[in-house]
């Protein structure tokens, strides 16, 4: 089974309040990803990273920021939060080369008010 | 419980001609169907999914999915491959029940797609 943590699986927060998700993995993963999900629907990616000081953007504008100062370390921010950021957000990672399965976290659901 | 099955590693088409990717999935109660692509350096990439409604579901870049509930597969097909369609492609299967299994997808084990000129 995978290592990848997400912490706090549940928030719920004001608007405007400054958060940060944060995700580790310890299988010493290359690449690691976060995706947006709303309930019943499909993920779209927001960010990766292929490795330490390494992030893009994804296919879903976001309004997030993300760093990779450590390989285990993805942490997502969110500099003010408001009412349309209310998802679940999943983190994952692979190791790249010829294993290219995503192993995933088991999401923050964030709900702003 | 929830589980995916993609069949083959590898799927090998030339290109112009009709391409499938098989899924068959497991569920306790009705399924949202999902289907990625994964290019080289990228995350997952959604492509189209079935939630109710018309089996047959149309996606991004001329793919398309059947839904049939008997035989319990979600196959993804293209009448035209083409060699940039060649990637890697992931299935996904979550009960209807948003509560169920904490709202998760499971995910197929992937299958790579080459399209030859």
């Amino acid at each position: 089974e995978a290592d990848i943590y997400q912490t706090p699986r549940y928030l719920v927060i004001g608007t405007g309040k400054k958060i940060t998700l944060e995700c580790s993995q310890t299988m010493g993963h290359d690449k690691m990803y976060w995706y947006q999900q709303d309930p019943g629907m499909e993920l779209h990616l927001i960010h990766y990273s292929y490795g330490v000081n390494s992030t893009e953007k994804g296919d879903l504008s976001s309004e997030s920021t993300v760093s990779r100062i450590r390989t285990e370390h993805f942490p997502l921010t969110l500099e003010s939060a408001r009412p349309s950021h209310t998802s679940q957000y999943l983190c994952a990672s692979s190791s790249g080369g010829s294993e290219l399965r995503q192993y995933f976290g088991p999401g923050t659901r964030l709900t702003v008010t | 419980a929830q589980s995916v099955a993609q069949p083959e590693d590898q799927v090998n088409v030339a290109e112009g001609n009709p391409l499938t990717v098989k899924c068959t999935y497991s569920v306790s109660g009705n399924p949202y169907l999902f289907w990625y692509v994964q290019y080289p350096n990228r995350g997952l990439q959604f492509l189209l999914k079935y939630i109710t409604g018309d089996n047959l579901v149309k996606g991004s870049y001329g793919f398309e999915a059947e839904f049939n509930k008997s035989q319990t597969s979600f196959h993804l097909k293209k009448p035209s491959a083409l060699v940039s369609d060649s990637a890697l492609y992931f299935c996904a299967v979550r009960d209807i029940k948003v509560w169920t299994n904490a709202g998760k997808s499971t995910f197929g084990d992937g299958t790579t797609l080459t399209v030859k000129p």
